[in-house]
C-alpha cells in the first residue's frame, strides 16, 4: 500500500526557535496533503492543506505565518512551525491521499520547551 | 452540529466479545466513511471504508452504513486485547478531505 513518511519522529525545542517536518510519499505523486494536530486525548485537527505548486488554504484559526506549509513537489510538504511556544506543544500528523484513499504519516510530537 | 459525533467512550467489553462503535454524521460529510484506530503515539490507521449503504465485512470487522439516519457503525467480533485503542470515525464530502469525529477509546479486558 501506498507510504508516507514524516520526520523527525520527535523534536524537543526551546520556545522562540523554529521547527521543521518534512512529509514525504514514497510510493505515489501526491497533489495534495494535509497538515493535522493533535492534542492529548482529542481527535486529529485539520490545520492546512497543501497544494503541490500553490499556497496552502488554512482552516480557520489557524496562523498561516506560524504555521508555514510548503509543497514544492509531488513528493514532498514541509510544515514550519515559527516562533514555536509551549502551547505549540503537540503530535502533528500529514497525510495524503491516493485514488481516494487517505494515508498517514507516523507523525511528528513537538515538545517546546 | 458537528460534521461527525461520536461517543468518546471508554467502551470496555471482555475478551472474546462484541465491540460496538457509533458514528453520526451530517448532511455536509454525507459520501464516503472510515474507520481509523489509533494506537497511543501513533498515527491513524485505515481499518474499514463504506460508501454505500447496508454491511461490509472484512475478517473480524464489519461496518454497517445506514443513510437514511446518518449513522454508521463499526462491530468488532471476538474481541482481543490488541484491539484495544481509539476508533475514529470519519467522513467525507469528496473533496479529498476527511472529518473526524473525537474517537471512542476501546479497552479490551483479558
Amino acid at each position: 500500500g501506498a507510504v508516507v513518511s514524516q520526520h523527525p519522529s520527535r523534536v524537543i525545542c526551546k520556545s522562540g526557535t523554529s521547527v521543521k517536518i518534512e512529509c514525504r510519499s514514497l510510493d505515489f505523486q501526491a497533489t495534495t496533503m494535509f497538515w493535522y494536530r493533535q492534542f492529548p486525548k482529542q481527535s486529529l485537527m485539520l490545520m492546512a492543506t497543501s497544494n503541490e505548486g500553490s499556497k496552502a488554504t488554512y482552516e480557520q484559526g489557524v496562523e498561516k505565518d506560524k504555521f508555514l506549509i510548503n509543497h514544492a513537489s509531488l513528493t514532498l510538504s514541509t510544515l514550519t512551525v515559527t516562533s514555536a511556544h509551549p502551547e505549540d506543544s503537540s503530535f502533528y500528523i500529514c497525510s495524503a491521499t491516493d485514488t481516494g484513499e487517505l494515508f498517514f504519516g507516523e507523525g511528528s510530537r513537538l515538545t517546546v520547551l | 452540529q458537528k460534521e461527525v459525533e461520536q461517543n468518546s467512550g471508554p467502551l470496555s467489553v471482555p475478551e472474546g466479545a462484541i465491540a460496538s462503535l457509533n458514528c453520526t454524521y451530517s448532511d455536509r460529510v454525507s459520501q464516503s466513511f472510515f474507520w481509523y484506530r489509533q494506537y497511543s503515539g501513533k498515527s491513524p490507521e485505515l481499518i474499514m471504508s463504506i460508501y454505500s449503504n447496508g454491511d461490509k465485512e472484512d475478517g473480524r470487522f464489519t461496518a454497517q452504513l445506514n443513510k437514511a439516519s446518518q449513522y454508521v457503525s463499526l462491530l468488532i467480533r471476538d474481541s482481543q486485547p490488541s484491539d484495544s485503542a481509539t476508533y475514529l470515525c470519519a467522513a467525507t464530502p469528496g473533496a479529498n478531505n476527511l472529518f473526524f469525529g473525537t474517537g471512542t477509546r476501546l479497552t479490551v479486558i483479558p
